[in-house]
């Protein structure tokens, strides 16, 4: 599986947009990018994942460049219940492991 | 109402000792995992199960073992083998092999004294 690259802190306003990047400049083609978040002492949560194309759901909208060496998390309108440690991983279908990095400690501010 | 339930929460033992924890889905998924995670840190694998009666090692099984008698359940036992039990553990499951979306539980917070 490619290895990941991701800020290790980022900063968001309450309201705005929470925009949280990701390197994966060794990914290859049939490797899939998958973001999931970990709120403090909790489990972590999927949030949202995609091959190449640009994908959306009600938690999250995921950008993947054309290229696919990075992608960006985005968070429409923050709030602080959306503190959390963010990881991003980059896996085949139905690989068995998940490998966690240290991911991006996101923190919404009032 | 679905999910993974792991208990207790909080646990504490002796040193030497050893100790089961938890997990159960109820989700109907086929595969099942372990993790740990220590302070400031991500997830690591212990063990993983595919399928009932089945399980593979993880990166850092040492220490630790685990059964898969059920497909809801799939019990962690740490040993007294393991130099440093105390971490938070967490357990997942994923409903079939072309699935990534792993769910995760609540874990449990293991202390050794």
């Amino acid at each position: 599986d490619a290895k990941t690259t991701q800020p290790p802190s980022m900063d968001c306003a309450e309201g705005r947009a929470a925009n949280l990047p990701c390197n994966h400049s060794t990914i290859s083609g049939n490797e899939y990018v998958y973001w999931y978040r970990q709120i403090h002492s909790q489990g972590p949560q999927y949030i949202i994942h995609g091959l190449k194309n640009n994908e959306t759901n009600e938690m999250a909208s995921l950008i993947i460049t054309e290229d696919r060496k990075s992608s960006t998390l985005i968070l429409p309108h923050a709030t602080l219940r959306d503190t959390a440690v963010y990881y991003c991983i980059a896996l085949f279908q139905g690989a068995q492991k998940l490998v966690f990095g240290q991911g991006t400690r996101l923190t919404i501010n009032p | 109402d679905g999910g993974i339930t792991q208990s207790p929460k909080y646990l504490f033992r002796k040193e030497g000792q050893n100790v089961t924890l938890s997990c159960e889905q109820n989700l109907n998924h086929d595969a099942m995992y372990w993790y740990r995670q220590d302070p400031g840190q991500g997830l690591r694998l212990i063990y993983y199960s595919q399928i009932v009666n089945d399980f593979q090692k993880g990166d850092i099984a040492e220490g630790y073992s685990v059964s898969r008698e059920k497909k809801e359940s799939f019990p962690l036992t740490v040993t007294s083998a393991q130099k440093n039990p105390t971490a938070f553990y967490l357990c997942a499951s994923r409903p079939g092999t072309l699935h990534n979306e792993q769910f995760f539980g609540p874990g449990t917070r293991l202390t050794v004294l």
